[in-house]
């Protein structure tokens, strides 16, 4: 099977540009996770999905920030309008879902600069 | 809520020699515990977990064992190699609205020299 996916795996954007970060669910998988990791802050969990349904957006930024899952196996990060400081590697993760499922596996990142 | 401490890096061993990367945790209830392994350039990858306590988790010659009466899941090898230098994780889960989310430490860089 593959593992998680997402593209782009690079984006270099202006100040003031939308951005959109997108990421396909391992088959089977019910939870989807978006993290951002800096070197200052570390590794920051942003929003995660059960059954397609936001649980906990606590750690989304501000309002520039929005994500969805339109299907069961797709989900997309919006940055709009993007600053410098949304510089940052993100990853989106999944999992099973549920009690006892939480073993999360992890895509191998989008590397966000914004000049 | 709950969280997990892990101890400041980086940390610099010589290859061969004996890693000890500490792990504590605070939590309500039981939760599993993790080590997640990040190489250069790559995303988080599971190396080890433990459900329960007094459980062992082991793979490519790591160990950490659940330590409830210490809150401790202690990550050990006994001889480290080059190809072992990567940040080191350690995580707890922790339910919400009956799915579960991991809550991580902030990350130990281990670099092991020849």
């Amino acid at each position: 099977d593959a593992g998680v996916i997402q593209s782009p795996r690079h984006e270099v954007t202006e100040m003031g540009q939308e951005v959109t970060l997108r990421c396909k669910l391992i088959s089977g998988h019910n939870s989807l996770f978006w993290y951002r990791q800096t070197m200052m802050r570390g590794l920051e969990l942003l929003i995660y999905f059960n059954n397609n349904v936001p649980i906990d957006d606590s750690g989304m930024p501000e309002d520039r920030f929005s994500a969805k899952m339109p299907n069961a196996s797709f989900s997309t990060l919006k940055i709009q309008p993007s600053e410098p400081r949304d510089s940052a590697v993100y990853f989106c993760a999944s999992s099973l879902g549920g009690p006892g499922t939480d073993t999360q596996y992890f895509g191998p990142g989008t590397r966000l600069t914004v000049l | 809520g709950d969280s997990v401490t892990q101890m400041e890096g980086p940390v610099t061993l010589s290859e061969e020699a004996f890693l000890t990367i500490n792990c504590t945790y605070t939590a309500t209830g039981y939760p599993s515990l993790f080590w997640y392994v990040q190489y250069p350039g790559e995303g988080l990858q599971l190396l080890l977990k433990a459900t329960k306590a007094d459980d062992k988790g082991s793979n490519k010659g790591f160990e950490a064992t659940y330590r409830k009466e210490t809150t401790s899941f202690h990550l050990e090898k006994g001889s480290v190699q080059v190809s072992d230098s990567a940040v080191y994780f350690c995580a707890l889960s922790s339910a919400q609205g009956g799915s579960e989310k991991l809550v991580f430490g902030k990350g130990t860089k281990l670099t092991v020299n020849p």
